[in-house]
């Protein structure tokens, strides 16, 4: 079973639907990370959660809404998005934020294609 | 502010070639991390190296070697005897060490093509 989880790993959804993405980490990590990729540009840190409490909210648009149930699960929710939005939506984890920051050892899921039309 | 530059967006190489791929870096801090990421096709970024500010000596992971050079604010990355493997899109990053920011500015990547 792989460290970070991603469902789904491709999704299309019109400007009005709602959807969410889904990551799981198995590694007992205590920090959770949302990161936006897309092309050609610089990954873009969205939402930092540690300890299930969000410390990091990088000036997102409302349209995306993350939630942490607990440190092993992390949720991204979708409505009234725009076809801007489309990218490639990373999860990763790290075993806390000050070791991330320390090592950079980021342990990341293999992403959720989003296509908005 | 602190900014990472990747200039070279595609590369291609032969398998067995040596190949370079550039970083050049910008911040205020004294004190910061630099690192490496691989992003095979499957998507996720797999951690290469890390090096702080105050470490130039160059490091040797196998086939895999970086030149940090402080004077030109710039953390290369050289990968000898290419292999198919290797292709990839790499990510250069930084983090500032101030307290309480561990965010990775990373820069736009460069798609790196290994031709068998």
């Amino acid at each position: 079973e792989t460290g970070v989880t991603q469902t789904p790993r491709h999704l299309v959804m019109g400007m009005t639907n709602k959807k969410s993405l889904k990551c799981e980490q198995h590694l007992g990590h205590n920090a959770m990370y949302w990161y936006k990729q897309s092309a050609k540009k610089p990954l873009e840190l969205m939402f930092v959660y540690s300890l299930e409490e969000r410390v990091e909210n990088n000036s997102v648009p409302s349209r995306f809404s993350p939630e942490c149930p607990n440190s092993s699960h992390l949720f991204l929710h979708l409505h009234t998005l725009q076809p801007e939005d489309s990218a490639l939506y990373l999860c990763a984890s790290s075993q806390t934020r000050a070791v991330a920051r320390l090592t950079g050892e980021l342990f990341f899921g293999e992403g959720s294609r989003l296509t908005v039309l | 502010a602190q900014k990472v530059t990747q200039a070279q967006t595609e590369i291609s190489v032969v398998e067995k070639e040596d190949v370079t791929l550039d970083c050049v870096y910008e911040t205020r801090d004294t004190t910061y991390y630099l690192f490496w990421y691989k992003q095979p096709p499957s998507g996720e970024l797999v951690f290469l190296i890390r090096r702080n500010s105050f470490d130039e000596q160059n490091e040797i992971s196998g086939r895999y070697s970086w030149n940090f050079q402080k004077s030109t604010s710039s953390f290369n990355f050289t990968i000898t005897a290419s292999q198919v493997v290797d292709s990839a899109v790499y990510f250069c990053a930084l983090s500032e060490a101030n307290f309480g920011n561990e965010k990775l500015t990373f820069g736009t990547g460069t798609r790196l093509t290994i031709i068998p």
